[in-house]
This record gives structure tokens, sequence and C-alpha cells, in this order.
């Protein structure tokens, strides 16, 4: 099976604009959720969708933003860009079956914002 | 709130030299416990997990763990850390009532191996 695949890898924007990431989950798998890493934060939730519905939201502003397709796919954005939302963002998946379940991590896409 | 804590920020070990990391959580109830390893530019990799059971988890790459309530302690062991073991760990811990992708990670613990 394929892994987590996030898309861009990198991206480059400057304050003010907008930007959408893209992941695709593991086949089959029904939950996605979004993490921004930066040094000085860490690892942070950001919200959690599964068959399209969003399930969790972090401490984030609302210029933070996501959806799920049927196909499972999800996508976040984020408007009016600021220097420090420059990060590491990474989706992970898991299957959303009951209990618990391991979440799979992409590679992430690098945000820089000038 | 949940919260963990690695207490170190970087560790140095020699190669062959035994490793542990530490994890201490903040959890009401039984947590659910994870251990991540990064390395540069990549994304996190699981290296084992604790959900129930024995205390003793055995994980990828000869890494183990073990849950120790009474300490709130997870700790990460290696009985011989090799060269390419060097990059990132990060402790984890499922998000109290909330979905299973809600994961509350620790800073991060960097662990440079020397020759």
């Amino acid at each position: 099976k394929a892994g987590v695949t996030q898309t861009p890898r990198y991206l480059i924007k400057t304050r003010g604009q907008q930007v959408t990431l893209s992941c695709s989950p593991i086949s089959g798998h029904r939950s996605v959720s979004w993490y921004q890493q930066t040094p000085g934060q860490g690892l942070q939730f950001l919200f959690e969708y599964f068959s399209e519905t969003q399930r969790n939201k972090g401490n984030f502003p609302g210029r933070f933003s996501g959806r799920q397709f049927s196909n499972s796919r999800s996508e976040m954005n984020v408007s009016t860009l600021e220097l420090g939302d420059s990060a590491l963002y990474l989706c992970a998946s898991n299957p959303g079956l009951a209990g618990y379940n391991e979440q799979f991590f992409g590679p992430g896409t690098r945000l820089t914002v000038l | 709130a949940q919260s963990v804590t690695q207490p170190d920020i970087h560790i140095t070990v020699s190669e062959g030299a035994s490793l542990e990391l530490r994890c201490n959580y903040s959890y009401g109830a039984t947590p659910y416990l994870f251990w991540y390893v990064q390395s540069p530019g990549q994304g996190l990799q699981l290296l084992l997990k604790y959900f129930s059971g024995d205390t003793l988890v055995q994980g990828i790459k000869g890494f183990e763990a073990e849950f120790k309530r009474s300490q709130s302690s997870f700790n990460l062991r290696k009985p011989s850390v090799h060269w390419s073991d060097a990059a990132e760990y990060f402790c984890a811990v499922g998000a109290d009532g909330g979905s299973q992708g809600n994961l509350i990670f620790g800073k991060g613990t960097k662990l440079s191996v020397k020759p």
C-alpha cells in the first residue's frame, strides 16, 4: 500500500496570501489529521476529519481551515498568511475503526512565509 | 489538560552504548502512549505504542518502552545504539475524550550518536 502523500512538499508564500495543502491518506483510511510543527511550539494538533466531517479541532485561529472529500483526501487552507505560519505541516491518517488506531504520517509540507 | 514532558532536549551517546529517553505524561485515565521518530526532513515514524496490557512494549528497530503508571512515565530504551538512530524522538499521548487523530506531543529529544 502506498503511504500518506502530501503535496506540495515545499511552498514559499508572502504575508497576506493564502495557501492550500493537500493530503492523500492510505487507501481505506477514513480519518485524516493535520499537525503543525515549529521549532518553538513543537507539534500541535490542528484538526481531524472523519467521513468528511470535522471531528475535532485544536486551538488555532479561524484562518486555519480544512475539509475532507468523499474519497478521504483532505485539504487544509490557511488564509491571510503570517510570518509565524512558517512551519512543517504534517498530515496523518488512520483507519478510523473502533478503538484506538495507529496514526500514519506523511512526509509533510514545508511552508515558508516571507 | 493532558500534557507530555520530555525533559531532555538533546542527548549524545556513543555508538554501542545504551539509551534511555524520558517521557512523563499528565492524564486522568489509562493513556494511549506512543513513541515516534523523525529523521531530518521526514515525517514521523511510529516506534511503538502502549494501549493496555503488558507494561513493557517492544517496538521496531530494537526499541522498547516501559509504562509506569505510578511514575506517569513511558521511557524509551535501546540496549545498543547505532549511528543510524540519530534523529529526533517524540513521545505522544492520545488526547482525553478526543478523537483518535488528536495526539499531544512532547517537545522532542534530539539524539546524536558519537562514533
